[in-house]
């Protein structure tokens, strides 16, 4: 199994909420799973990123959480920002296709002030 | 360091046409990556070049092809453009000894 199923695929919060970004993926070999943000008409760029050998990764106000027996990875926003609004996307690479990265469908969060 | 860099920015072609995209890796990166973004998607990947050589590919038809140079830059070609290539097209470099990817700012393409 290739896919990466992301969660929702839209997200309003108001400033200084914590928006959680949810995902799931099915092949036990992908072992690095980061997180992108992406600006209307940008590329996306790294935001933080995780192995399975740990439960928790935080940078700044950024966290992933890990749970390897699920299966599943979330993304925390710890007091978000109108600035963080954007589109977020979590990935896994396979590497049976040259290192592809498999993207999840992407959450669009939006940040009221 | 200077990181990946995309050209042009912006193209209009017509159906049928063909067109080439660039990408400058970052420095000290030896492998590119190509995805194709459709509007409100995740990057699909398109495929990867490592010592000028393609090194894994997707689920893209042979009209897609590319090339990468000794200074490890590289070109996306698309021949006998259809309407659904209409998408923003994204480079990664990276070096293949991690797996982490830096993109570009993409080339958002057009097809009339």
């Amino acid at each position: 199994q290739q896919q990466v199923k992301q969660s929702p695929q839209s997200l309003i919060v108001q400033k200084g909420g914590i928006p959680i970004i949810n995902c799931a993926y099915e092949n036990t070999a992908f072992d690095y799973f980061p997180w992108y943000q992406q600006f209307p008409g940008k590329g996306p760029a790294l935001l933080i990123a995780i192995r399975p050998d740990v439960s928790e990764k935080k940078e700044g106000r950024f966290t992933i959480s890990f749970n390897k027996s699920a299966k599943q990875f979330s993304l925390h926003i710890m007091d978000s920002q109108p600035g963080d609004s954007a589109t977020y996307f979590c990935a896994a690479p396979s590497y049976n296709q040259g290192g592809k990265l498999i993207f999840g469908q992407g959450t669009e969060l939006s940040v009221k002030p | 360091e200077t990181g990946v860099t995309q050209s042009p920015t912006h193209l209009i072609k017509t159906r049928g046409q063909q067109v080439t995209l660039r990408c400058s890796s970052q420095s000290g990166h030896n492998t590119v990556s190509w995805y194709q973004q459709a509007l409100g998607q995740g990057p699909q990947f398109i495929f990867q070049y490592y010592r000028e050589e393609e090194n894994g590919r997707g689920n893209f038809p042979p009209r897609f092809s590319g090339l990468q140079f000794p200074n490890y830059s590289s070109e996306l070609n698309v021949n006998a453009l259809e309407l659904d290539d209409s998408a923003l097209y994204l480079c990664a470099s990276s070096s293949l000894a991690e797996e982490t990817q830096y993109f570009g700012p993409g080339t958002r393409l057009l097809v009339l």
